[in-house]
C-alpha cells in the first residue's frame, strides 16, 4: 500500500510550456484533490474530485485542468505555465467526500519552478 | 466563504516546554483536521476532530464546534516537533477544505 504518490518530485518549466503533474492512490478513495502551497503560506485548493468522472473547482482553479477517468489517478495539467504558478503542489485523497472518521491523506508534493 | 485563523503565527520554545495552538473559524464546520508540516515539507495527519477531544501521546486536541475554535496541545516539546502546524476545515454542503495560515513552531535544544 503506497498511499498517495506524486510525480515528478521537482520540475522546471519555461513560461508558456505545458505539463502534467501525476497523482495516484491505491487506497480506493473516492475523493481526491490538488492544492498549491506558496512560500510561507497555507495550502489553497485548486481542483477536487468526488469520484471517477466528477471534478469541480476549488479556490484557485485558473490555469489548471483536471480529469478523473479512474478512481486511482487524478492528473493536474498546466496549460501554459506562468511564473505565478511557481509553487509546491500537493495531491490528497480520502475515503469519501464527507462522513465521519474521514481524514485526508497527502502525497509528498511536487516542487515546480516556472522561469 | 469561511475564514480560518490560527494563532500564534510563530512560536519558539525550549525543549520540554508545553504549548497551545489555536484555530478559529468563522462558520460551522463538519470536518476539521490538524496537520504537521515537517521541515522537509511533508504533511502529516495529527487529528481528525470536528468536535470533542482526542489524545495521541504528547499531543492532544479539542474542538468546541459551538464556539468555533479548536486547540492543539503539545506537551514536553521535542526538537522533532518543529515545523508548521495547520488546521483545515470543511463546511456542510461543500467538499472544499480551507486551510488556516499556520503556526510556525521552533523547538530549541
Amino acid at each position: 500500500n503506497a498511499g498517495v504518490t506524486q510525480t515528478p518530485k521537482f520540475q522546471v518549466l519555461k513560461t508558456g510550456q505545458s505539463m502534467t503533474l501525476q497523482c495516484a492512490q491505491d487506497m480506493n478513495h473516492e475523493y481526491m484533490s490538488w492544492y498549491r502551497q506558496d512560500p510561507g503560506m497555507g495550502l489553497r485548493l485548486i481542483h477536487y474530485s468526488v469520484g471517477a468522472g466528477i471534478t469541480d473547482q476549488g479556490e484557485v482553479p485558473n490555469g489548471y485542468n483536471v480529469s478523473r477517468s479512474t478512481t486511482e489517478d487524478f492528473p493536474l495539467r498546466l496549460l501554459s505555465a506562468a511564473p505565478s504558478q511557481t509553487s509546491v503542489y500537493f495531491c490528497a485523497s480520502k475515503v469519501t467526500p464527507s462522513g465521519a472518521y474521514n481524514e485526508q491523506f497527502f502525497g509528498p508534493g511536487t516542487r515546480l519552478t516556472v522561469l | 466563504g469561511i475564514q480560518v485563523e490560527q494563532s500564534p503565527p510563530d512560536l519558539i520554545l525550549q525543549e520540554g516546554a508545553n504549548s497551545t495552538l489555536r484555530c478559529n473559524f468563522s462558520d460551522s464546520v463538519n470536518n476539521l483536521q490538524w496537520f504537521h508540516q515537517n521541515p522537509w515539507g511533508q504533511l502529516i495527519n495529527l487529528f481528525y476532530i470536528p468536535s470533542g477531544t482526542k489524545q495521541n501521546g504528547r499531543l492532544s486536541a479539542t474542538t468546541v464546534a459551538t464556539e468555533r475554535y479548536s486547540l492543539l496541545y503539545i506537551s514536553s516539546s521535542q526538537t522533532t516537533d518543529s515545523g508548521v502546524y495547520f488546521c483545515a476545515v470543511t463546511t456542510s454542503g461543500t467538499y472544499k477544505y480551507i486551510f488556516g495560515t499556520g503556526t510556525r513552531l521552533k523547538v530549541l535544544a
